[in-house]
């Protein structure tokens, strides 16, 4: 089954508007959780590491006032696309990492989000 | 800073046919690459990786450090195989992506 669930899977909004997309690992917990952006028909593009218990840590080129994130408990992560415009549209991706294990990533389905 | 390249966006091959999805990468240190895959309207899961040397359904990959590549094989493509390929490094904790490829395994 499922190791990791985000939910809405699909959102649609208005320009000048907060969505809030939020990633559930459901098999263990997480202290660490990844934000990916995907264009259409381009690389998945890391945005952010999410920490449990303290402030995540954004990539280059990343805004984190725009780009909000949370980690609130051990299972859950945030992110907050705040005062949205429509080149925010775009899919987002979460995904988490089991630790011990050498480097698998279980990923969310993703949300995609059109800003109008 | 890493980068990971995979030239081509989609590669079309017949059934039966072999086939090789390339990968190129840089990164100054030691790195750890991986194969992740997604099937039509699934998520991405992972393929294989390298420190394991293993062979999942049938595609290996061998870690060419000479020729910083992490090239994606299968002797003989069959149809379900068809999906869209990632190539990753990983970096400390975090992991870098290609730009996928698209593979398409005719009949």
């Amino acid at each position: 089954g499922a190791v990791v669930s985000q939910h809405p899977s699909w959102v649609i909004c208005k320009s000048g508007t907060s969505v809030k997309i939020e990633c559930r690992s459901l098999d263990f917990q997480a202290t660490t959780m990844f934000w990916y952006r995907q264009f259409p028909k381009q690389s998945l593009m890391l945005m952010a590491t999410s920490n449990e218990g303290s402030k995540a840590t954004y990539e280059q080129g990343v805004e984190k006032d725009k780009f909000l994130i949370n980690h609130a408990s051990l299972t859950l992560s945030t992110l907050t696309v705040t005062s949205a415009h429509p080149e925010d549209s775009s899919f987002y991706i979460c995904s988490i990492r089991r630790e011990g294990r050498t480097g698998e990533l279980f990923f969310g389905e993703g949300s995609r989000l059109t800003v109008l | 800073a890493q980068r990971v390249t995979q030239p081509e966006k989609l590669l079309s091959v017949f059934k039966g046919a072999p086939v090789e999805l390339k990968c190129n990468y840089s990164y100054s240190g030691s790195p750890e690459l991986f194969w992740y895959v997604q099937y039509s309207r699934q998520r991405l899961q992972l393929l294989l990786r390298h420190i394991s040397r293993e062979s999942i359904k049938g595609f290996t990959a061998d870690l060419n450090k000479g020729e910083t590549s992490f090239h994606l094989k299968k002797p003989f493509a069959q149809e379900e195989d068809s999906a869209m390929y990632y190539c990753a490094l990983k970096n400390f904790n975090k992991f870098y992506f290609g730009s996928g490829t698209k593979l398409n395994v005719k009949p």
